[in-house]
């Protein structure tokens, strides 16, 4: 049982370049998230997917895109990447975005490097 | 939203017990507490939660506090695999979908 499979593992891209972080849950949740986490930080939300066909902004929109293909499937567009943007990602996902007992699932981690 | 409070870091001997602390002072009354855990280069991982009565499992004890505004993670016998940061999170109606995770507790075990 694979959990949460994030690709790829490392990314080194150039300042305008863009790219899309690819996410897929086996487990047949309802809910996936994209966080972020900068070197000695806690996680920072970017978006996340209630359920299929929505999506809404987390604390750190600024800069990102995501869509959630289908129910497995959740990925993180960076259209114009800025040295800011260089950071852990990780996604996450839960069976439902409610009730708060509900927990999360997270992926390995992409490292993502903005020259 | 309401927030948690840890101490930056802790240390601890290997087979001896942890507790963790997390205050909580503005929790609501339909918040969870969530425990989290990262290791070193690997993603948060899922220890335990609770609502108002001390919570067991295989991995820890969650104890929280009669007014609910403060809990305490419980480590039994701590090993060096234990050595990670530990997230205190409030889920529920005032967080919703924004799980929102902050510095955590740095755990060192020393063998």
């Amino acid at each position: 049982n694979a959990g949460v499979t994030q690709t790829p593992k490392f990314q080194v891209l150039k300042t305008g370049q863009s790219m899309t972080l690819q996410c897929a849950q086996d487990m047949n949740h309802n809910s996936m998230y994209w966080y972020r986490q900068d070197p000695g930080m806690g996680l920072r939300l970017i978006y996340y997917s209630a359920s299929e066909g929505t999506t809404d902004k987390g604390e750190v929109p600024n800069g990102y895109n995501v869509s959630r293909l289908n129910k497995r499937e959740f990925s993180l567009r960076l259209e114009s990447a800025a040295p800011s943007q260089t950071s852990v990602y990780f996604c996450a996902s839960s069976e439902v975005s409610w009730p708060g007992a509900n927990v999360l699932t997270f992926g390995a981690g992409s490292r993502l490097t903005v020259l | 939203d309401a927030k948690t409070t840890q101490p930056n870091s802790m240390e601890s001997n290997e087979e001896e017990p942890v507790h963790l602390p997390c205050n909580h002072s503005t929790i609501s009354g339909t918040d969870y507490i969530h425990w989290y855990r990262q290791l070193p280069s690997q993603g948060p991982e899922y220890v335990i939660h609770g609502l108002t009565s001390n919570v067991n499992n295989r991995m820890a004890s969650l104890a929280i506090a009669e007014d609910r505004k403060s809990s305490t993670l419980i480590l039994h016998r701590a090993t060096l695999r234990d050595a990670a940061v530990y997230y205190c999170i409030l889920r529920g109606e005032t967080s919703g979908s924004r799980l929102t995770f902050g510095e955590g507790t740095q755990l060192t075990v020393n063998p």
